[in-house]
């Protein structure tokens, strides 16, 4: 059955470092997200991606972060400058023709 | 009001109960109510959604909606030790909105054999 997968699962890092968080959609969907979920918190939207193109974004998704899909396949979220409060799970997801969203088992990111 | 609000729970519960978990929002907007289910430091996994008020069943899973009350419920039957997790559910399919998913909190159910 097809996945969504991402890279890494675990990225540890230095406030201020930047970091890519990879991941990579199940082959015929065409909207992807990025959520991300603070230990102990609810899911949190950032990001809708369509058409290489944002279509909504949260407040939470300032200028630091951005997306990209750099080929056919990989579709990555970059935190500029990470601050302490950037740790959390960050979750991929990925949507065909349906509504259902799949989503991968996540990068836990760690800023120290 | 919170767009979508979830008891947290913890709900415990011993194995072959019947588990009524359960979620309001305040948008009526929100055209899709998804159930995810979520291991652990895991990702959210589906298990079902649907569109309009009513019943729908897959196995031992009944999702509910009641849109003119903006309540949400998922009925687990017979439940099982292996049903013990954190149980998500996302309303969605707001008109311009790129298809994002509004997270209840979640309940954390533990089935106890």
């Amino acid at each position: 059955e097809p996945e969504v997968t991402q890279t890494p699962s675990h990225q540890v890092t230095q406030m201020g470092q930047e970091v890519i968080l990879r991941c990579v959609p199940i082959s015929n969907h065409l909207y992807f997200y990025w959520y991300r979920q603070i230990l102990g918190q609810k899911v949190e939207f950032l990001v809708s991606f369509y058409n290489n193109e944002i279509s909504e974004k949260s407040e939470i998704f300032d200028d630091q972060f951005s997306v990209e899909r750099p080929d056919g396949s990989n579709f990555t979220l970059k935190i500029r400058s990470t601050k302490l409060e950037d740790s959390a799970m960050y979750f991929c997801a990925s949507k065909g023709a349906t509504d259902t969203q799949y989503f991968g088992p996540g990068t836990r990111l760690t800023v120290l | 009001q919170k767009e979508v609000e979830q008891d947290p729970g913890p709900l415990s519960v011993p194995e072959g109960a019947i588990v009524s978990l359960n979620c309001t929002y305040s948008n009526s907007a929100f055209q899709y109510f998804m159930w995810y289910r979520q291991y652990s430091r895991k990702g959210p996994e589906l298990l079902m959604y649907t569109y309009s008020s009513g019943n729908k069943e897959d196995g031992r899973f009944t999702a509910q909606v009641d849109k003119s009350s903006k309540y949400i419920s998922l009925f687990i039957r017979d439940s099982q030790p292996s049903d013990s997790a954190t149980y998500l559910c996302a309303p969605g399919g707001i008109y311009n909105q790129g298809g994002k998913l509004i997270f209840g909190q979640g309940t954390e159910l533990s089935v106890k054999p």
